[in-house]
């Protein structure tokens, strides 16, 4: 089945550094990439759409400058967290789409800022 | 009408007892219906899924139950056992639509008692 590698599985970073994590699609060329953010105890909620090779589309409220998106291969998308703050953090997960097809998981991020 | 709405937000079975969460949704556009089981710190994980041109569905102990008129549907885990204890999420998208944003209900923490 179709499988969708996210790293790092946690990581901890230090106030007003980057951070960046990768979601591969192993298997298959994914077309479309979300990214969601998931607070304890809440739902996932959408940041931004990403297709191959163009701009990624943010959600309201989803600062475009803090987290950067980047979708550059059919198996790549990468979400980098600029100049980190204890309030980004949070459990950050991926999602990959073939086509029409259904939606993969990545088995998602902790990310702590102290 | 991009909400997904999720009730109970949590939910007490017995083993061997039915457990029942139900979805509400108001986008007619919406054309996929899939739920995820999570467990703590990992991402979300493909249950079922349906579809508006049926009425049910029956994988093993899951179950969707899709009532299009009412836009509602609903998850029954059949001889619910302690290793189903999770949160669960329904979830909706315009599958075929561009974007596919899959949008999440609030969740339903489920535990089973032994």
């Amino acid at each position: 089945g179709a499988v969708v590698s996210q790293h790092p599985s946690w990581v901890i970073c230090k106030s007003g550094t980057s951070v960046k994590i990768e979601c591969r699609s192993l298997d298959f060329q994914a077309t479309t990439m979300f990214w969601y953010r998931q607070f304890p105890k809440q739902s996932l909620m959408l940041m931004a759409t990403s297709n191959e090779g163009s701009k990624a589309t943010y959600e309201q409220g989803v600062e475009k400058d803090k987290f950067l998106i980047n979708h550059a291969s059919l198996t790549l998308s990468t979400l980098t967290v600029t100049s980190a703050h204890p309030e980004d953090s949070s459990f950050y997960i991926c999602s990959a789409r073939q086509g029409f097809g259904g939606y993969t998981f990545g088995s998602g991020t902790r990310l702590t800022v102290v | 009408q991009q909400q997904v709405k999720q009730s109970p937000q949590s939910l007490i079975v017995q083993k061997g007892g039915i457990s029942i969460i139900n979805c509400a949704y108001e986008n007619t556009a919406f054309d996929y219906f899939p739920w995820y089981q999570q467990f703590p710190g990992k991402g979300p994980a493909l249950l079922i899924a349906i579809r508006p041109d049926v009425s049910e569905k029956k994988e093993g102990r899951f179950t969707i139950s899709f009532n299009k008129s009412a836009k509602q549907f609903s998850l029954h885990i059949m001889d619910s056992q302690p290793g189903d204890s999770a949160t669960y999420f329904c979830a909706a998208s315009q599958g075929s639509g561009n974007t596919g944003k899959l949008i999440f209900g609030q969740g339903t923490t489920l535990q089973v008692k032994p």
